[in-house]
């Protein structure tokens, strides 16, 4: 089973700034995914991430507010940019191996509260 | 718009059997039944999943009925530690298709 790590695990930010969200994985994955859960809510895909092409967003979400990189297999960053109180969530980063729903595995998520 | 609908919450006393129905009445033929759980502060956690028999594992069983337009998802002696909010999805198996979390049952395991 994969290993996620996320960074930061929780963090609290000012209005107007942005901050970069690290998912690391142990093991090379063709897909990673980025939710966010915000308070009492279920998990809302934000985009798909796949290594050597742009992110694929989900209607609501953008690029300009929330930039995407993969760089490699193992690795991804999702920036919350001009951040504001509604952007307070969890964050969640997710893969799957082999394209199997039964080999999705999530990170710990990122507490990102906005003040 | 998920799939799937589950009662919002259940409480259940512990050592006795958790039943969490869920209802999926558009499923496709070749889309499976997933169960997962997160757990307060965690990510979601595979539990279970199945097509159209009925399944067991070490963690729970999965009872989908003969239309394939509900399941139900069994823990047969629930602990504090099942305290979680548990969540029903419908996908196909193998090959890229999003996942869709509904909103999950919460469910509430008393001592």
């Amino acid at each position: 089973s994969a290993v996620i790590s996320q960074k930061p695990s929780r963090d609290i930010c000012q209005r107007g700034t942005s901050l970069t969200i690290q998912c690391q994985v142990d093991s090379q994955v063709t897909m990673m995914f980025w939710y966010r859960q915000q308070p009492g809510q279920s998990l809302t895909l934000i985009a798909t991430a796949n290594q050597g092409s742009e992110a694929t967003y989900e209607s609501g979400f953008v690029i300009d507010k929330f930039p995407i990189s993969r760089p490699n297999l193992t690795f991804s960053t999702l920036t919350v940019s001009n951040m504001s109180p509604e952007d307070s969530s969890i964050y969640l980063c997710s893969v799957e191996e082999g394209m199997v729903l039964t080999e999705a595995f999530f990170g710990q998520g990122t507490r990102l509260t906005v003040v | 718009d998920a799939k799937t609908t589950q009662p919002p919450s259940m409480d259940c006393a512990e050592g006795r059997a958790a039943n969490l129905p869920c209802n999926h009445s558009t499923i496709s033929g070749n889309e499976y039944v997933y169960w997962y759980r997160q757990i307060h502060s965690q990510g979601p956690q595979y539990i279970i999943h199945g097509l159209k028999n009925n399944e067991t594992n070490e963690m729970a069983s999965l009872i989908i009925t003969e239309d394939r337009k509900s399941s139900t998802l069994i823990l047969p002696h629930a602990t504090l530690r099942d305290t979680a909010v548990y969540y029903c999805i419908v996908r196909v198996d193998r090959g890229y298709q999003k996942v869709t979390f509904g909103t999950g049952t919460k469910l509430q395991v008393i001592p």
